[in-house]
């Protein structure tokens, strides 16, 4: 079985600066992959970043980035530069099968 | 590619009445999921697909919902008869299988009147 949690329901952020948004998980995978999903509100889900649990390094995508602590099952999402595009409901899914966290909604305010 | 096409993207129904949606997943992609999201529930998975056949339905809510997957370009979830707390937005999803990333369709908002 598989959980998640975002701890965080609601945050904002002013534009340009820097917003980090949490995730922990519980999973009985042995090898798996890990997702951020950001639903803004046309709520189109679009995978933000992707982190294979068996590489050490942090993912990074643009303005995006992840710090993974497989040892603490923890998957926390870093936006940089916040921009009022990234306002949207962000979730955590671990091994992209089926269990997403409950969300986190940002706003980025100008 | 298109993506995931859903249909209808709204759906309004009396109580009672049976609704149907669809959803044809990329090319290609052996696994469908079908979520539902309220702002109560969030995300919930009712059902996914390997290769057309069901292997996980133990999200589905009651008898009243089924889905089907006659081939690997056609999904339908359907609720008969529909009730008022059935109202949320459905989403299909597929990927190429395994702990692979997910790809949305852009859900169909269904109201139970």
């Amino acid at each position: 079985a598989q959980t998640v949690t975002q701890s965080q329901p609601e945050m904002s952020v002013q534009e340009a600066e820097t917003v980090t948004l949490s995730c922990t998980y519980d999973t009985s995978e042995s090898n798996y992959y890990l997702f951020w999903y950001k639903q803004p509100p046309s709520r189109q889900m679009i995978l933000v970043i992707r982190q294979e649990a068996y590489k050490q390094q942090n993912a990074t995508e643009n303005r995006f980035s992840v710090n993974f602590q497989k040892a603490a099952k923890s998957f926390s999402l870093k936006i940089s530069d916040s921009q009022l595009g990234d306002t949207a409901m962000y979730f955590c899914a671990p091994a992209g099968k089926s269990t997403f966290g409950d969300g986190t909604t940002l706003t980025v305010k100008p | 590619d298109a993506g995931v096409i859903q249909s209808p993207r709204h759906e309004v129904t009396e109580m009672g009445q049976e609704v149907t949606l669809r959803c044809k997943p990329i090319s290609g992609h052996n696994s469908l999921f079908w979520y539902r999201q309220t702002m109560m529930r969030g995300l919930e998975l009712l059902i996914y697909f390997n290769n057309n056949v069901p292997i996980d339905d133990s999200g589905m809510p009651e008898d009243r919902f089924s889905a089907k997957m006659p081939n690997a370009s056609f999904s339908t979830l359907k609720i008969q008869p529909s009730e008022p707390r059935d109202s949320a937005v459905y989403f299909c999803a597929c990927n190429k299988g395994g702990p692979h990333e997910q790809y949305f369709g852009p859900g169909t908002r269904l109201t139970v009147t």
